[in-house]
């Protein structure tokens, strides 16, 4: 079974429509990482989360974390073409901690119509 | 800055061969990482190194896997024999420090195919 699971698995949205992707995790989180992958590209970072209760944003991106809950979520306002991508978050637990080893979830498809 | 910088960036190569994927991390960054997505399994680490240092390959899939770091700003993964199940992109990642949470950065990728 997947540490880190993602949902949903896609998502097709209007251009100009909010949305929320969730990244839930079965064991404690130390770190969470959001990247963005484009077909045929590399990841690119977006947003690391460490403290409960966090939140960060980046133009019209922002991502929480809930450390109780075990979860972290990618909020996108108003999206745009430019929005559609892979989204996968990636977690430290605390096995791994002291070195840092990223796990990945399975990613979420997101496209965005004009 | 380049960036992790990986080479080739396709493959295509027979089964058996031998394939030879190549990795130059950020300079100064003392982590690199490799990684290995395909559909069915996603984003798999194989195996990374600390100060050129290998600790920990429990994601190398079989021996047939093997990789190296002779230096702070190369690394290869080796397939020999490859197959086609070894069809996948395979990425490189570097971070700063050996430790913590800093924030890891990847490499384009070398998409492989196996015939």
């Amino acid at each position: 079974s997947q540490e880190l699971e993602q949902s949903p698995q896609s998502l097709i949205v209007q251009e100009g429509k909010n949305l929320t992707i969730n990244c839930t995790s079965s064991k404690t989180l130390y770190g969470l990482y959001w990247y963005k992958q484009k077909y045929g590209e590399g990841l690119i970072f977006l947003m690391m989360l460490q403290k409960g209760g966090e939140e960060k944003s980046h133009e019209k991106i922002t991502a929480k974390l809930d450390e109780k809950k075990q979860q972290s979520s990618l909020h996108i306002t108003a999206s745009q073409p430019s929005h559609a991508g892979i989204y996968l978050c990636g977690a430290v637990t605390y096995g791994s901690s002291n070195t840092g080893k990223l796990i990945f979830g399975q990613g979420t498809t997101l496209q965005v119509k004009p | 800055d380049a960036g992790v910088i990986q080479s080739p960036r396709h493959e295509v190569t027979e089964m058996g061969q031998e394939v030879t994927l190549r990795c130059k991390p950020i300079s100064g960054h003392n982590s690199l990482f490799w990684y290995r997505q395909t559909m069915m399994r996603g984003l798999e680490l194989l195996i990374y190194f600390n100060n050129n240092v290998p600790i920990d390959d429990s994601g190398m899939p079989e021996d047939r896997f093997s990789a190296k770091m002779p230096n702070a700003s190369f690394s290869t993964l080796k397939i020999q024999p490859s197959e086609p199940r070894d069809s996948a992109v395979y990425f490189c990642a570097s971070r700063a420090t050996s430790g913590g949470t800093d924030t890891q950065y990847f490499g384009p990728g070398t998409r492989l195919t196996v015939l």
